[in-house]
């Protein structure tokens, strides 16, 4: 069973233009991951929030975390050709003894 | 992709045969963890490990067998490979189990299963 579902399942924008992704789950949860993946390589750790923080920055990117809404949002800031990936988000829920549980991803071109 | 490697990379193999992919880590990381990786479902859970030669089953374990040694050694064993099990496979590791702690994937094992 999937806990994360992102929105959308795939963007395109320009080179400079900001993109968000969004990512909802279901049940109560202890933290929120994001990941990439460029094509063919295994998932690399951007950004970690608690279920107790709201926001979070690291570079271009801002990360949100809405528990009431059981939702998150990943902004990229400017965005950059290098950007192009498809982008996860990871749910450590409560009660699933801290195993993560990935969302099907949000794929993210940028045209030069 | 540091410090983990996969082998093999790329593997075709027939319906029936046994197929071991195995998962190296340099780091020391006490957990490990096998994924598979395919369109529409994101990445599943098979198996994951919290020290040597304790494993335990994860969303999708059925047809799959692990086996860890070694620390730095986490094997995943088809042992009668059928189609649905062709995917891509990704390797984990992280310091400890959580959501709390970031895992570290590696570069993963593309297996077509005819």
């Amino acid at each position: 069973s999937q806990q994360g579902e992102e929105d959308p399942q795939a963007l395109s924008i320009q080179e400079g233009e900001n993109a968000t992704m969004n990512c909802s789950y279901k049940t109560s949860i202890n933290n929120l991951q994001w990941y990439r993946q460029n094509s063919g390589r295994g998932l690399v750790h951007l950004i970690l929030i608690r279920s107790n923080e709201r926001e979070k920055h690291s570079g271009r990117l801002r990360v949100t975390l809405d528990t009431s809404k059981k939702s998150s949002s990943l902004l990229i800031t400017a965005s950059r050709a290098a950007d192009t990936a498809s982008y996860f988000c990871a749910t450590d829920a409560r009660g699933n003894t801290g195993k993560l549980i990935f969302g099907q991803g949000t794929t993210l071109q940028v045209k030069p | 992709d540091a410090g983990i490697t996969q082998s093999p990379r790329h593997k075709v193999t027939e319906t029936g045969t046994p197929v071991t992919l195995r998962c190296h880590q340099t780091e020391n990381h006490r957990y490990m963890y096998w994924y598979r990786q395919d369109p529409g479902h994101g990445l599943r859970l098979i198996h994951y490990s919290y020290g040597v030669k304790d494993t335990d089953k994860g969303e999708v374990s059925d047809g799959y067998s692990v086996s860890r040694s070694k620390t730095e050694d986490f094997l995943l064993t088809l042992e009668s490979a059928t189609s649905s099990q062709t995917s891509v496979y990704f390797c984990a590791i992280s310091e400890s189990l959580g959501g709390g702690e970031t895992q570290y994937f590696g570069p993963g094992t593309r297996l077509l299963v005819l």
